[in-house]
């Protein structure tokens, strides 16, 4: 079953501005990371952040997480038309497997982000 | 990170028949992770392959439809079988970060269309 539930499930905004994205998850995790997908093809992974961060950068991407509200946010600031593009959050199934570690991930619905030129 | 060549990236079938996609990696994995998109919905995790032992399959999925095998630590393929319109789906394989062992590689796809 899904872990993750984002949301909006899709945003559509104009080039230049911020877009925000939520996740919701139901267990409880070690980290919590994002993906990007083009075009139904394959997943690139975008920032990881630890159960023991509440916030982390990585270029125009923001990235936060509150395990009280079992719940992160990804903001993308100053968006570009190749922002566009499907999100996902994802949390390790480490309840599948011992060790941890990249014991597969389960994802989230995704949101499709549109951003119009 | 690691690079992953998957294919074929697309494929149209006929139903009954079976398909085998291919996955290879640049380095060597312990684990190799296979993914189903059906369309406009999220990632599921059919299987877990590592090498020299039998593929662990996700609730729902068995080895009968799925068959996966592992050769070699850079290598899986993942064959969907006796295929219905219901298959229609991007399959994607994936390995974990070999630094970290958390982060997810992912290869391109497989988009398949059952008629």
């Amino acid at each position: 079953s899904q872990q993750g539930e984002e949301d909006p499930q899709a945003l559509s905004i104009q080039e230049g501005e911020n877009a925000t994205m939520n996740c919701s998850y139901k267990t409880s995790i070690n980290n919590l990371q994002w993906y990007r997908q083009n075009s139904g093809r394959g997943l690139v992974h975008l920032i990881l952040i630890r159960s023991n961060e509440r916030e982390k950068h990585s270029g125009r991407l923001r990235v936060t997480l509150d395990t009280s509200k079992k719940s992160s946010s990804l903001l993308i600031t100053a968006s570009r038309a190749a922002d566009t593009a499907s999100y996902f959050c994802a949390t390790p199934l480490t309840s599948m497997y011992s060790g941890g570690g990249a014991d597969g991930l389960t994802f989230g619905k995704g949101t499709h982000l549109i951003i119009q030129p | 990170s690691a690079v992953i060549s998957q294919k074929p990236s697309r494929d149209i079938c006929q139903r009954g028949t079976s398909l085998t996609i291919q996955c290879q990696v640049d380095s060597q994995v312990t684990m190799m992770f296979w993914y189903r998109q059906q369309p406009g919905q999220s990632l599921t995790l059919i299987a877990t392959a590592n090498q020299g032992s039998e593929a662990t399959y996700e609730s729902g999925f068995v080895i009968d439809k799925f068959p996966i095998s592992r050769p070699n630590l850079t290598f899986s393929t993942l064959t969907v079988s006796n295929m219905s319109p219901e298959d229609s789906s991007i399959y994607l394989c994936s390995v974990g970060d070999s630094a970290t062992n958390e982060k997810l590689f992912f290869g391109s796809g497989t988009q398949l269309s059952v008629l």
